[in-house]
């Protein structure tokens, strides 16, 4: 089945620590995508990339980083310079007829 | 940039009725209109989109409207049922054709629908 995983499921991070969200996709899909979702406040695009070994900052990008050497791979990285990293984070891949998300990670910092 | 605002927040509704969930957008350039659905848990759900070309677009029990001159669209769900409870979200976006790229989507804040029994 095609899809969209994210890995892990629950993830928990000490303060001043990185972490890394994983999110891999055999949907052949260019485009992808990571958001940040609060209670109240929706979906918050954090980066994009439409095309291997180029992305875009989103809205939310400070204290965000990823990398997008593959295809299929778009890691997303907490770094310890993101002051509120608690979070639900969801993946997502899509062409022009809308997304297809991961099922997310929810991080916790500890 | 695109900015989509929706209401309500919270709607809840008795099993049967109907359910409305309106949205506004803000760039006149947006020509695509996804509703997702986000059960707990979960990551959302593609549940049906509409284009600028086109006033309406029916799904069984899932309708969604366009006004492209007041630049507001709605989901109607009839005949609510228990497993329509989720957060539904709406999104806009200004798809010209990117090659390979796909849209940037940007979202509403979510209603969470309440069916009872």
């Amino acid at each position: 089945d095609g899809g969209i995983t994210q890995s892990p499921k629950y993830l928990f991070r000490k303060e001043g620590q990185n972490v890394t969200l994983s999110c891999e996709q055999n949907l052949n899909h260019d485009a992808m995508y990571w958001y940040r979702q609060d209670p109240g406040q929706g979906l918050r695009l954090i980066y994009y990339s439409q095309i291997v070994n180029d992305f875009q900052k989103g809205d939310i990008a400070e204290g965000y980083s990823v990398s997008r050497e593959k295809k299929e791979s778009f890691p997303l990285t907490v770094t310890s310079a993101q002051k509120n990293p608690t979070a639900f984070y969801l993946c997502a891949s899509g062409r022009l007829d809308g997304y297809t998300f991961g099922s997310g990670t929810r991080l916790t910092v500890v | 940039g695109e900015n989509v605002e929706q209401h309500p927040s919270t709607l809840s509704v008795q099993e049967g009725d109907s359910a409305v969930i309106k949205c506004t957008y803000s760039d006149s350039a947006s020509n695509y209109f996804p509703w997702y659905k986000q059960e707990l848990g979960k990551g959302p759900q593609l549940i049906i989109d509409i284009r600028s070309n086109v006033g309406e677009k029916k799904d069984q029990r899932i309708a969604v409207t366009l006004n492209k001159t007041a630049k507001h669209f709605s989901l109607h769900i009839t005949e609510t049922q228990p497993e329509d409870s989720a957060v539904y979200f709406c999104a806009a976006s200004n798809s010209r054709g990117l090659t390979g790229g796909g849209n940037k989507l940007t979202f509403g804040t979510g209603t969470q629908l309440k069916v009872e029994l």
